[in-house]
């Protein structure tokens, strides 16, 4: 079946450390991908998106690239924040799948000043 | 615009009680599709619904029903609450594309926290 694995956390990370978080998936076709975060107390948040293979999503400083070959989409930043400790979801959606969101794990990431 | 509203924030319910959930979406939005979010199963979709309609349902048993009304609002029922039913119920609407039909960007809301005990 269509699934996302992410890597357990917690990362906890230094401010202006570089950030990586692992996300791979397995699909039987060709999903959108998504990068959620979620602040403490709130819902979700959509951080950004990729929609077909090679294609780059950003925003707020996060990058991700869609790869097929490697069915990856990893989640990076050059320079944490204080502010960007939460919980984020990697998730797939497939075109006709009637907008049912598939959710990995969840990566709870730390970043002390 | 206003985001997504969903009511009430939290609840406390009893064993063999039922609850219902009410969501908002963001206005102009048609599509709402509701989620179940435990520590130990993480985010699971539970159905949506768009034009008061059930497009897709997750794997959940019969004792979760939802229902959509003719001004987007939807609300999601549980009937004899187990202990397991505790959990962070999140509620996200979507706008329509160019086609007519949901886009694939979910707007959340904060969630019902509801406790069983």
């Amino acid at each position: 079946g269509n699934s996302v694995t992410q890597m357990e956390g917690p990362v906890t990370l230094s401010e202006e450390a570089f950030l990586t978080i692992n996300c791979t998936y397995t699909a039987t076709g060709y999903p959108s991908l998504f990068w959620y975060v979620q602040y403490p107390g709130e819902g979700l948040q959509l951080l950004l998106k990729a929609t077909k293979a090679d294609d780059k999503g950003s925003n707020k400083g996060f990058e991700a690239t869609y790869r097929k070959e490697t069915t990856s989409f990893h989640l990076e930043k050059g320079s944490v924040q204080v502010s960007d400790s939460a919980v984020y979801f990697c998730a797939l959606l497939f075109s006709g799948g009637y907008n049912k969101l598939i959710f990995g794990a969840g990566t709870r990431l730390a970043v002390h000043p | 615009k206003a985001g997504v509203t969903q009511t009430p924030r939290y609840l406390i319910k009893t064993r063999g009680q039922q609850v219902t959930l009410s969501c908002s979406p963001i206005s102009g939005h048609r599509s709402v599709s509701w989620y179940q979010q435990t520590p130990g199963q993480g985010l699971q979709f539970l159905f949506e619904y768009f034009s008061e309609t059930q497009r897709n349902k997750g794997n959940f048993p019969g004792r979760f029903s939802g229902r959509q009304f003719s001004n987007s609002r939807s609300e999601m029922n549980v009937s004899t609450l187990e202990l397991g039913d505790s959990a962070l119920y999140l509620c996200a609407s979507s706008p329509l594309g160019t086609g007519g039909a949901p886009t694939y960007e979910q707007y959340f809301g904060p969630g019902t926290r509801l406790t069983v005990t």
